[in-house]
């Protein structure tokens, strides 16, 4: 089975803490995605990822910033957290085109005080 | 732009009764469609999609969609709900590449 790992699945950090979000997923899938899931707003995408190095905005990348260095593993990182930023954090990973299957992993729950 | 609409935010069902959560896309291509699933303190799981091959898709648990291109809709049905289907449901659309776009999500919740 697909597995993609969140390493956190809670995180309690102060405002202006760097924050490292990481995600793992172990069947070398090319893409990978990251999401803010908000009551009432869904899933949006924050940034996502083609391939080793490569890196694309989504809708919503203010604030973010993401690292990809090995193909299974792909970093979100929030310079300076801010309040505004408590959310729960989506990973995902896809093997190849748009009628694929987005594997999750099962969030991460960021409160920033 | 592609986008999606999901009409209730809440909806609530008895045990035993249909199922009927409501979607609406915008595309300006033929779309590829799904319908994704999260339990509690879960990620997402795929439920079912459409990829223009019927109209009528079967997915997991007793779950099926129907695409109609006329009415710009995917909407996701059970005949019978079960207390297991309590969940927080999404739609979402894309347009062939790999980025999807998801609706607001739609909690359905199931009475005894």
């Amino acid at each position: 089975d697909v597995k993609v790992t969140q390493s956190s699945r809670y995180l309690v950090k102060r405002t202006g803490e760097k924050v490292f979000l990481e995600c793992v997923q172990d069947m070398d899938h090319e893409n990978m995605f990251w999401y803010r899931q908000d009551p009432g707003l869904g899933l949006r995408l924050i940034y996502f990822s083609y391939d080793v190095k490569m890196k694309e905005k989504g809708d919503i990348p203010e604030g973010y910033s993401v690292s990809r260095e090995k193909k299974e593993r792909f970093s979100l990182i929030l310079e300076s957290a801010s309040t505004n930023q408590t959310s729960m954090y989506l990973c995902a990973s896809i093997v190849g085109g748009g009628a694929g299957e987005l594997f999750f992993g099962e969030g991460s729950r960021l409160t920033v005080l | 732009a592609q986008s999606v609409t999901q009409l209730g935010s809440h909806v609530s069902v008895s045990e035993g009764a249909l199922v009927l959560l409501r979607c609406n896309y915008s595309s300006s291509v033929p779309p590829y469609l799904f319908w994704y699933v999260q339990y509690p303190n879960q990620g997402l799981q795929l439920l079912l999609k459409y990829t223009s091959a019927a109209t009528l898709v079967k997915g997991i648990n007793g779950f099926e969609a129907e695409f109609k291109k006329s009415e710009t809709s995917f909407h996701l049905t059970k005949p019978s709900a079960h207390m297991s289907d309590a969940a927080e449901y999404f739609c979402a659309v894309s347009e062939g590449a790999q980025k999807l776009v998801f609706g607001q999500g739609t909690r359905l919740t199931i009475n005894p």
